[in-house]
């Protein structure tokens, strides 16, 4: 099983529409990371979360980490075709060099 | 802008080969990486490094090695190409305990 599991595996939704996904770990996340992948290519840095609680925005596009540090969300307001890709989040669950364990991906379709 | 390159985008080779994957960064970050991205499976860490001439396992490392002779420059190597390491290898660099930026990928089809 993956230590770092992240629902749904897969999204079509219509342009305009909102969305979540969700990455969840039994263990502390200590550095929540979310990506961004476009097919074939390198990831792309979206946000990064450290304290329990803690929000992040950047245009139409929240991160949150949960208090107990074990679960982070991604929610998109009024998706565009340009969201369209594979959602990856990554975690320090070790606590040590900044070893990231990354979980599968969500694959996002948007349909205009 | 931070930058990370990978010698290749596409390669092929041959079972047996030795084959060199090059990742260079230019930001002077002290930890580099080595992944592998396959379907169903996401990132896997081979390896990774946090200093120069260091070097640590990662979750996969059979059939890998690497090297970093400098600061900007963490190579790849996989000693005799199999076709199960036909993959998309992605490398990335940091700053301790920031984001890791991620270079374009090189897929690698062993036959």
């Amino acid at each position: 099983s993956q230590e770092l599991e992240q629902s749904p595996q897969s999204l079509i939704v219509q342009e305009g529409k909102n969305l979540t996904i969700n990455c969840t770990s039994s263990k502390t996340l200590y550095g929540l990371y979310w990506y961004k992948q476009k097919y074939g290519e390198g990831l792309i840095f979206l946000m990064m979360l450290q304290k329990g609680g803690e929000e992040k925005s950047h245009e139409k596009i929240t991160a949150k980490l949960d208090e107990k540090k074990q679960q982070s969300s991604l929610h998109i307001t009024a998706s565009q075709p340009s969201h369209a890709g594979i959602y990856l989040c990554g975690a320090d669950i070790s606590g040590g060099y900044q070893k990231v364990t990354f979980g599968i991906g969500t694959k996002l379709q948007v349909i205009p | 802008d931070v930058k990370v390159t990978q010698s290749s985008r596409y390669l092929v080779k041959r079972t047996g080969e030795k084959v060199f994957l090059e990742c260079v960064q230019d930001m002077d970050h002290e930890n580099m990486f080595w992944y592998r991205q396959d379907p169903g499976l996401g990132l896997r860490l081979i390896y990774f490094s946090y200093d120069v001439k260091m070097k640590e396992k990662g979750d996969i490392p059979e059939g890998y090695s690497v090297s970093r002779e400098k600061k900007e420059r963490f190579s790849l190597i996989l000693e005799s190409a199999s076709t199960n390491q036909t993959s998309m290898y992605l490398c990335a660099s940091s700053q301790q305990y920031n984001e890791q930026f991620f270079g374009p990928g090189t897929r690698l089809t062993v036959l």
